[in-house]
């Protein structure tokens, strides 16, 4: 069963756009949400996270947003920059990570 | 950049061989994660461990496989008689503590089956 999903496999986006990838989870005993970026051939890298006693957490161009009631939570980046095309995971955590599946961002010059 | 440390990047192993995948954590970070991820898929948490002690290895298969974190030295995740299945990439992450602070991924081991 999927605890965490990324519905969207990819998202393309012209580049100075808002891009939003969005991530439903199923377990409302989650308390922390994280998102992480990856390139291919390396590792995850964090960007941002949230705790589920807050609704929104802004870090730069990078905004996380949760609403606990849809269980669902989103990540806005504005302005989208050719940098940011990678893959993006969704991460709940219970200590260890339940990941979704990723959503791959292009962003088009 | 001390970051998480994993070696080597690339492995190949005949069937029936043995792999073992090295994970230096961060400087100071006491707590391991093990995670497989296979192509087209988000990351599978296979195992967390503290120095020396395994807190939960809920998502590590029983046999075949095992893992650890010694006192001193690295922490190692080994697979005894690989099988085809056992190709994938797996990432290494280490975190301070398990209250949400985010764990820090190494770039991973990629383990091919000959």
């Amino acid at each position: 069963d999927q605890q965490v999903k990324q519905n969207s496999p990819s998202l393309s986006v012209q580049e100075g756009r808002i891009s939003i990838l969005n991530c439903d989870y199923t377990n409302s005993m989650f308390d922390y949400f994280l998102w992480y970026k990856k390139y291919p051939a390396e590792g995850p890298t964090f960007l941002i996270s949230i705790s589920s006693i807050k609704d929104k957490n802004e870090d730069g161009r990078f905004t996380v947003f949760l609403n606990k009631s849809a269980k669902h939570l989103s990540l806005h980046i504005v302005p989208s920059q050719p940098g940011d095309s990678a893959v993006y995971f969704c991460a709940a955590s219970d200590y260890q990570l339940i990941w979704g599946a990723g959503t791959k961002l292009i962003i088009k010059p | 950049n001390a970051g998480v440390m994993q070696n080597p990047r690339h492995l190949v192993r005949r069937r029936g061989q043995e792999a073992r995948l090295r994970c230096s954590p961060v400087k100071g970070h006491s707590h391991v994660y093990w995670y497989r991820q296979l192509p087209e898929e988000g990351l599978k948490f296979m195992v967390y461990l503290q120095k020396e002690n395994i807190i939960d290895e809920s998502g590590m298969p029983k046999e075949r496989f095992s893992a650890e974190f010694p006192k001193e030295g690295p922490s190692i995740l080994r697979i005894q008689q690989v099988v085809r299945g056992d190709s994938a990439a797996y990432f290494c992450a280490s975190s301070v503590d398990s209250s949400g602070q985010p764990q820090h991924f190494g770039d991973g081991t990629r383990l091919s089956i000959l």
